[in-house]
């Protein structure tokens, strides 16, 4: 039983496309999370949801945006995709503040051509 | 600005001694840091935490120790184990915010 899941795992598409990636959480856990992964292997948080509200609103372009239908559930779309936005995507979640850890999931590697 | 850093960006330890890996910040609002270890294709995993009303917390092998005033932290793993062999993230939140800052990581390798 996967504890934060995203689907797809890989994505591959062209400039201009919208795609969307989701997570899923089965711990019961009030808070998520999009963070992002680029080439140096930063890993940069991009949004949270707490309880469906959003906190957390990094500087990222308005071509993402997140959904957040359930505390469950958290769905990163992304419009007209660019080359940069290659990258590995992670959701994670905790409870609350996530001081006792963030469970994240295994990631999902964009790929733009 | 880079507010959390690892400096070494790869370590190399012997399989049985004791690995040290280490993280710098510059927030002093920063009171509570953690500790993921990640493999190839796999999400971070948690490790230990730490805030900043302590300056050391043990879970097995593992043991943070924060240094306040000098805005650093570190991790020691006794013994190491070729299993142990992956990248190392710590990271920082304050404030009472919901976000944690991430350094860019330490590649263990331990050596059979």
């Amino acid at each position: 039983d996967t504890a934060v899941s995203q689907t797809p795992k890989y994505l591959v598409t062209q400039m201009g496309n919208d795609k969307s990636i989701k997570c899923e959480q089965n711990l019961g856990h009030d808070t998520m999370y999009w963070y992002k992964q680029d080439s140096k292997k930063f890993l940069k948080i991009m949004f949270s949801y707490n309880n469906k509200e959003l906190i957390i609103n990094e500087t990222v372009p308005n071509r993402f945006s997140p959904k957040s239908p359930d505390k469950a559930h958290l769905n990163l779309h992304i419009n007209s995709l660019e080359l940069g936005d290659s990258a590995v995507y992670f959701c994670a979640s905790s409870q609350d503040r996530g001081h006792y850890g963030y469970t994240f999931g295994s990631g999902t590697r964009l790929t733009v051509v | 600005d880079q507010q959390v850093k690892q400096n070494s960006p790869s370590l190399s330890v012997q399989e049985g001694r004791i690995s040290i890996l280490n993280c710098d910040y510059t927030n002093s609002m920063f009171d509570y840091f953690l500790w993921y270890k990640k493999y190839p294709a796999e999400g971070p995993t948690f490790l230990i935490s730490i805030s900043s009303i302590k300056d050391k917390n043990e879970d097995g092998r593992f043991t943070v120790f924060l240094n306040k005033s000098a805005k650093h932290l570190s991790l020691h793993i006794v013994p190491s184990q070729p299993g142990d062999s992956a990248v190392y993230f710590c990271a920082a939140s304050g404030g009472g915010t919901y976000k944690y800052i991430f350094g860019t990581g330490t590649r263990l390798k331990v050596l059979a």
